[in-house]
C-alpha cells in the first residue's frame, strides 16, 4: 500500500529558530500534499495544500511567510516553521494523494513540535 | 454550522458489542467519505472509504452512506479494547479536493 514517511517524529527547538519537517511518498507519486496541524484533543486543521511544482495554497489564518511549504518533486514536500514560538507547538501531519484515480489520502506519521 | 459533524463522545461499549459511529455533513455535493482511526499521539490511519449509497463491509467494519439524509456511519462489530481510539469522519467534494474532517468521536471499548 501507499506509504508516506514523515521526519522528524519529534523535535524540540528554541523560540526564534526554524524547523523543517519532511514528508516523502515512498511508493507512489504524490501530486498533492496536504499539511495539517492538530492541537491536543482537537481535530485536524488543514494549513495548506501544495501541488507539485506550484505554490502552496494556504487556508485562511495561516501565515504563508511563517509556514513555508515546498513541493519541488513528486515524492517530497517540506514544511518549514520559521521563527517558531511556543504557540506553534503542535502535532503536524502531512497527507499525500496520488494521481487521478488514486482516491486514498495517506498520512505521514506526524511530527510533534515543541517550542521552548 | 460545521461542515462535518460528529459527536465527540466518549462512546463507551462493552467488549464484543457493536459500536456505531455517526457523522453528518452539510455539503450535498460531497462525493467521497472516509473513516480514519487515530490513536493518541499518532497520525490517522484509513479504515474505509465509501462513495455510493448503501453499505460497504470490510471485516468487522461496515460503512453506511445515505446521501439523501447526508450522513455516513461506521459500525464496528465484535468491538475489541484495541479499537479504543478517536474515529475521524472526512468528506471531500471531488477527487481533487481536500478532505474536511469532523471533530472525531472517542470510542472506549471496555473489557
Amino acid at each position: 500500500g501507499a506509504v508516506v514517511s514523515q521526519h522528524p517524529s519529534r523535535v524540540i527547538c528554541k523560540s526564534g529558530t526554524s524547523v523543517k519537517i519532511e514528508c516523502r511518498s515512498l511508493d507512489f507519486q504524490a501530486t498533492t500534499m496536504f499539511w495539517y496541524r492538530q492541537f491536543p484533543k482537537q481535530s485536524l486543521m488543514l494549513m495548506a495544500t501544495s501541488n507539485e511544482g506550484s505554490k502552496a495554497t494556504y487556508e485562511q489564518g495561516v501565515e504563508k511567510d511563517k509556514f513555508l511549504i515546498n513541493h519541488a518533486s513528486l515524492t517530497l514536500s517540506t514544511l518549514t516553521v520559521t521563527s517558531a514560538h511556543p504557540e506553534d507547538s503542535s502535532f503536524y501531519i502531512c497527507s499525500a494523494r496520488g494521481r487521478a484515480g488514486a482516491y486514498g489520502y495517506t498520512f505521514g506519521s506526524g511530527t510533534r513540535l515543541t517550542v521552548v | 454550522q460545521k461542515e462535518v459533524e460528529q459527536n465527540s463522545g466518549p462512546l463507551s461499549v462493552p467488549e464484543g458489542a457493536i459500536a456505531s459511529l455517526n457523522c453528518t455533513y452539510s455539503d450535498r455535493g460531497s462525493q467521497s467519505f472516509f473513516w480514519y482511526r487515530q490513536y493518541s499521539g499518532k497520525s490517522p490511519e484509513l479504515i474505509m472509504f465509501i462513495y455510493s449509497n448503501g453499505d460497504k463491509e470490510d471485516g468487522r467494519f461496515t460503512a453506511q452512506l445515505n446521501k439523501a439524509s447526508q450522513y455516513v456511519s461506521l459500525l464496528i462489530r465484535d468491538s475489541q479494547p484495541s479499537d479504543s481510539a478517536t474515529y475521524l469522519c472526512a468528506v471531500n467534494l471531488d477527487a481533487g479536493n481536500m478532505l474536511t474532517f469532523g471533530g472525531g468521536t472517542r470510542l472506549m471499548v471496555k473489557p
